[in-house]
């Protein structure tokens, strides 16, 4: 069956280091993906999206990579701030244009 | 702009009842999504239309209606409610585009509780 897997534990980080979230998923040919925020009683927002032929993409202090072979997306924030806190998920396609999401990691920065 | 807008914010409701989810959007867009999320889980697609007059189930509709009559509203119905269906549901709505480009626009959210 199709699964999306993604780090369930949360990642704790100090101020001012890379941030590295990982998205494993199998028996997908995505075309492409996505990675949105979500912060707590809010809904997701969209931050990027990869498609397959992308090796890498970037936005400010966000980067994200795809790797189609490892069957593998990771997200990077570098230079993280508190503000960055909040729960990160990643979405593949399915179907002709629904998405299926995956149960997010939480990245906490301290001060 | 609004955006994706959701009604009601939280709501109880007792087993056995029912009830209508309201959800909004105003940026044109012909796809809109229902999905819920429980604690810990990912989002789940209840239900999705591509357009006034189309839906189609995702992956787990049981216990759950929708209707979509025009290109702006999709509300989606629960008519016998159970403890299973206490959630958060989201709806959400992309632009209908070619080439994969279907980023989602989603609400805040609405909280439902059945006891």
């Amino acid at each position: 069956s199709q699964k999306i897997e993604q780090n369930s534990e949360a990642l704790n980080i100090q101020e001012g280091k890379t941030a590295t979230l990982t998205c494993n998923y199998t028996n997908y040919s995505p075309a492409y993906l996505q990675w949105y925020r979500q912060d707590p009683g809010r809904g997701p927002v969209f931050l990027l999206l990869i498609r397959e032929n992308e090796k890498e993409k970037r936005k400010e202090r966000l980067k994200v990579t795809f790797d189609t072979t490892l069957k593998q997306s990771l997200f990077h924030i570098t230079a993280s701030q508190p503000a960055d806190s909040a729960t990160y998920l990643c979405a593949l396609v399915r179907g002709y244009s629904t998405l299926t999401f995956g149960k997010g990691t939480m990245l906490l920065v301290s001060p | 702009n609004a955006g994706v807008t959701q009604t009601p914010k939280f709501r109880i409701l007792k087993i056995g009842q029912s009830m209508t989810l309201q959800c909004t959007q105003d940026m044109n867009h012909n796809y809109m999504y229902w999905y819920r999320q429980d604690p810990g889980m990912g989002l789940k697609l209840i239900y999705y239309s591509v357009g006034a007059g189309i839906t189609d189930k995702g992956e787990v509709p049981n216990g759950y209606n929708v209707s979509r009559s025009t290109t702006e509203d999709f509300p989606l119905r629960l008519e016998l409610a159970a403890p299973s269906q206490t959630s958060v549901y989201f709806c959400a709505s992309s632009y209908s585009g070619t080439g994969g480009d279907e980023k989602l626009f989603f609400g805040s959210g609405t909280q439902l509780s059945v006891l």
